[in-house]
């Protein structure tokens, strides 16, 4: 099965600054890479996703970047705001979704 | 739309007791799964059923039991509970296992004394 790792596991930056979390996977199979972000005790909620025939994906001030050859695939964060302080996990999915580890990111005022 | 319902959401077991957490979705979602959350170790799932009457084991089955009966309902059985299984458990759902987006219940937060 898919084996996800995710790195960071803390990231702490500037409100305005940009954030990024990296996620490598195992199975080349995988064809579909979700993020998703999980505010203090609540539910994961997806943010982005991008599937395999794609490079990249922008929805405002998050984009998702996919390396298919290296097996990676990143978050980026441009502007960070306050709101944007959570746990962010990327995931893979082959013929099940497998969650990397969460990278916890604190957005400092 | 509920989306996707849990409960309870906070539970104290001894240990050696059995309960069952319950989830259902109203989204007419052909997949349905249980993780559970522990710190620093991400979503770590435990069954997934792909229809009504179809279950399988993830990554940590151990311990657990899971049915399918109808496309609505996915129950979560911890048949003797151990101090391992204290964590927080998830369902999700989505509308086919290999496409699009999971949607999380709100968790149920479990201690195994």
């Amino acid at each position: 099965g898919e084996n996800v790792e995710q790195h960071p596991s803390t990231l702490s930056v500037q409100e305005g600054d940009s954030a990024v979390i990296k996620c490598t996977y195992s199975d080349s199979a995988s064809n579909y890479f979700p993020w998703y972000k999980q505010e203090l005790g609540k539910r994961p909620q997806l943010i982005i996703d991008i599937r395999s025939n794609v490079g990249e994906k922008k929805d405002q001030r998050i984009a998702v970047t996919l390396n298919k050859t290296a097996k990676h695939f990143s978050l980026h964060i441009t502007e960070t705001q306050p709101e944007d302080s959570a746990v962010y996990f990327c995931a893979g999915l082959d013929y099940k979704l497998s969650f990397g580890a969460g990278t916890t990111v604190t957005v400092r005022a | 739309n509920a989306g996707v319902t849990q409960t309870p959401k906070f539970q104290v077991l001894k240990t050696g007791q059995s309960m069952t957490l319950q989830c259902a979705q109203d989204m007419n979602h052909e997949y349905m799964s249980w993780y559970r959350q522990d710190p620093g170790m991400g979503l770590r799932l435990i069954h997934y059923s792909v229809g009504a009457g179809i279950t399988d084991q993830g990554e940590v089955p151990n311990g657990y039991n899971v049915s399918r009966s109808t496309t609505e309902d996915f129950p979560l059985r911890l048949l003797s509970a151990a101090p391992s299984q204290t964590s927080v458990y998830f369902c999700a759902s989505s509308h086919r296992a290999d496409t699009g987006e999971l949607f999380f219940g709100e968790g149920s937060r479990l201690t195994v004394l």
